[in-house]
């Protein structure tokens, strides 16, 4: 099956500081990943939709500004949390679409995820 | 609520026992998929079912979908302590963005 790489895996940092996740698809090319955030004990949320070579689309309630997302290629997409603070830890998964399959497809393939946690 | 609810949220069963954990939504739909995922972890994928489906299988896992009343069920037979973990229920609606909504979840606690 399809793989999704996700790094880091985990990280901590300093309330202030940005953080940059990478998204990348491994053997297939994704046109389209996705952003999910998920809080302990909780589902997950999407956040936004990331389209490569065209700005990304954000879900009702997030902040672009400070949820930068840049898809620069077929296999990567990255999220940097800007200026970051405790309330932004979480964990983040993305997922990708593999495109060589149909449009009525619309698997996903997830990434492992990165935990954030912003002391 | 949100689109792709799970009841029950938490279940816990003994070693051997059959698991079901349903899943309902509120959008047609183009397919829905089910993923587990271990406490502090990714989401592995179990298996997808398009709308056209009624039912699937893999190994010891059964779905069953039913449009109708936009319910989705997931039976996992002879339970094991290893199944322990949460179960989600994504739905993709019949568009070609193809984001998934996710549900609140089922955790499943398998005892030995």
């Amino acid at each position: 099956g399809a793989v999704v790489s996700q790094h880091p895996s985990w990280v901590i940092c300093k309330s202030g500081t940005s953080v940059k996740i990478e998204c990348r698809s491994l053997d297939f090319q994704a046109t389209t990943m996705f952003w999910y955030r998920q809080f302990p004990k909780q589902s997950l949320m999407l956040m936004a939709t990331s389209n490569e070579g065209s700005k990304a689309t954000y879900e009702q309630g997030v902040e672009k500004d400070k949820f930068l997302i840049n898809h620069a290629s077929l296999t990567l997409s990255t999220l940097t949390v800007t200026s970051a603070h405790p309330e932004d830890s979480s964990f983040y998964i993305c997922s990708a679409r593999d495109m060589t399959r149909g449009s009525s497809y619309n698997e996903q393939f997830f990434g492992p995820g990165t935990r954030l946690t912003v002391l | 609520s949100q689109q792709g609810e799970e009841d029950p949220q938490a279940l816990s069963i003994q070693e051997g026992e059959n698991a079901t954990m349903n899943c309902s939504y509120k959008t047609s739909i183009n397919n829905l998929q089910w993923y587990r995922q271990n406490s502090g972890r990714g989401l592995v994928h179990l298996i997808l079912i398009r709308s056209n489906e009624r039912e699937k299988h893999s190994g010891r896992l059964r779905v069953t979908l039913d449009t109708s009343k936009k319910s989705s069920s997931l039976l996992i037979t002879a339970s094991r302590a290893a199944d322990t973990a949460s179960y989600f229920c994504a739905t993709n609606r019949g568009t070609n963005a193809g984001k998934s909504t996710f549900g609140d979840g089922t955790t499943l606690t398998v005892k030995p």
